[in-house]
């Protein structure tokens, strides 16, 4: 059974500052990984998609990195803002439904 | 373009009252999802349609029916709500291909508490 883990599950950083956020799961046999952002009382909203194929995607200021044969993906945020604080959950896609970690919330310090 | 849409955004139950959850996309996706999100448990599956016509049981499909009524809409209903089953409920869309189960979209959720 496929599983996904984030660590940290908390992160405060001061306005900007570089940072990785870590995503790692069990089960390599997957055909995609997802970011997706969640603001507080909100739905998610995608970030990236990577498919298996593909070692890294690029939007805007998020860099986001698949590594499969070590099971584990990093999501880069560059030069932070505090418009960037919310909760960031990864998910793994195989030949079923996406599975979710729980998510690393992020605050970003003015 | 909508995306995919919920109501109602919020409920409050009674223990042991029915209720059925909506989802409608307007992305002509194949696939749709129902999910739920607990403090601590993360989002879990409840069942999805990987085609119209088709349901599958994720990992928390117990107390919980489905329907998909068509391509764009797919309801979730609890016959006789619990507690336990005080959450946030997400449905979600995706375009599917082959065997592969692609990006997903999010709606706004729906925010039931069974007293």
């Amino acid at each position: 059974k496929q599983e996904v883990t984030q660590i940290p599950a908390a992160l405060s950083v001061p306005e900007g500052e570089n940072l990785v956020l870590n995503c790692s799961f069990t089960d390599s046999a997957i055909y995609n990984l997802q970011w997706f952002r969640q603001d507080p009382g909100k739905g998610l909203t995608s970030l990236l998609l990577i498919q298996s194929s593909q070692r890294e995607q690029t939007s805007g200021r998020l860099n986001a990195s698949l590594d499969k044969s070590s099971g584990r993906s990093t999501l880069y945020i560059a030069a932070s803002q505090p418009g960037d604080s919310a909760t960031y959950l990864c998910a793994v896609g195989g030949n079923t439904p996406l599975v979710f970690g729980k998510g690393t919330r992020l605050s970003v310090i003015a | 373009n909508a995306g995919v849409t919920q109501t109602p955004k919020f409920q409050v139950l009674k223990t042991g009252q029915s209720m059925t959850l909506q989802c409608a996309q307007d992305m002509n996706h194949n696939s749709m999802y129902w999910y739920r999100q607990d403090p601590g448990m993360g989002l879990r599956l409840i069942y999805y349609s990987a085609s119209e016509g088709t349901t599958d049981k994720g990992e928390v499909p117990n107390g919980y029916n489905v329907s998909r009524l068509n391509k764009r809409e797919f309801s979730l209903r609890l016959e006789s709500a619990a507690p336990s089953q005080t959450s946030v409920y997400f449905c979600a869309s995706s375009p599917t291909s082959g065997g592969s189960y692609n990006e997903q979209f999010f709606g706004p959720g729906t925010r039931l508490t069974v007293l």
